[in-house]
């Protein structure tokens, strides 16, 4: 069985910095690319940022460019999204979510989804 | 702002049919590349529900189904059950952001 847990989150002042994990289980990690997607309180949906199998290839939201970065170490099975410079509209459930390819592309989809980590920007 | 754009809410009578619409444009949905649905339930992680226009997961009942024309899509659902509320979300693939995005979402009141 998948299972995807997040953590790290919390409440921060704006400005500070914040990192955030995904620890993976039930499949073969550094076959599949992963993403992270939030979603602000009562709002939709936003992806934010995806990472490729190997690595090779990280993308991001411009609304987070420039302040957040993906990363994650295949042979933890793990994921994680290092949040620089947060601001009040960076406050959201951030979920971990699994690619079923290798990369994020046209064929792309998100198969299986954590059950998020809350993150609170505010001073 | 989303590319890809949802009613925000409709409503039906159990045992009823409800259709809800993703519009999108032509750098996503009308390249002809597939369009992905979610279900969130109240309070709970978004779920794969339709995948590749029209592909049902395991376990997914078969009143969902989904379809595509030009640069829009749409999800049905067949026999509206209570359980079906929920916030349902679009997603594509955009050659010009060059990564995914999800719609505006729907709220679906039963």
């Amino acid at each position: 069985e998948v299972q995807l847990v997040e953590s790290g989150g919390g409440l921060v002042q704006p400005g500070r910095s914040l990192r955030l994990s995904c620890a993976a289980s039930g499949f073969t990690f550094d076959d599949y690319a992963m993403h992270w997607v939030r979603q602000a309180p009562g709002k939709g949906l936003e992806w934010v940022s995806s990472i490729t199998w190997n690595s090779g290839n990280m993308d991001y939201a411009d609304s987070v460019r420039g302040r957040f970065t993906i990363s994650r170490d295949n042979a933890k099975n793990s994921l994680y999204l290092q949040m620089d410079s947060l601001r009040v509209e960076d406050t959201a459930l951030y979920y971990c979510a699994k690619d079923l390819s290798t990369y994020d592309g046209p064929g792309s989809y998100f198969d299986n989804w954590g059950q998020g980590t809350l993150v609170t920007v505010s001073s | 702002q989303s590319v890809l754009t949802q009613p925000p809410s409709l409503s039906g009578a159990p045992g009823q049919r409800v259709t809800m619409s993703c519009n999108g444009s032509n750098s996503n949905i009308g390249t002809g590349f597939d369009v992905h649905w979610y279900q969130q339930l109240p309070r709970t992680a978004p779920k794969l529900l339709i995948y590749g226009t029209n592909n049902r997961p395991s376990g997914v009942p078969d009143r969902f189904s989904g379809s595509r024309s030009g640069t829009s899509a749409s999800l049905a659902i067949t026999g509206l059950q209570p359980e079906d509320e929920a916030a349902y979300y679009c997603q594509a693939y955009d050659t010009t952001l060059s990564h995914s995005v999800f719609g505006t979402g729907t709220r679906v009141t039963v």
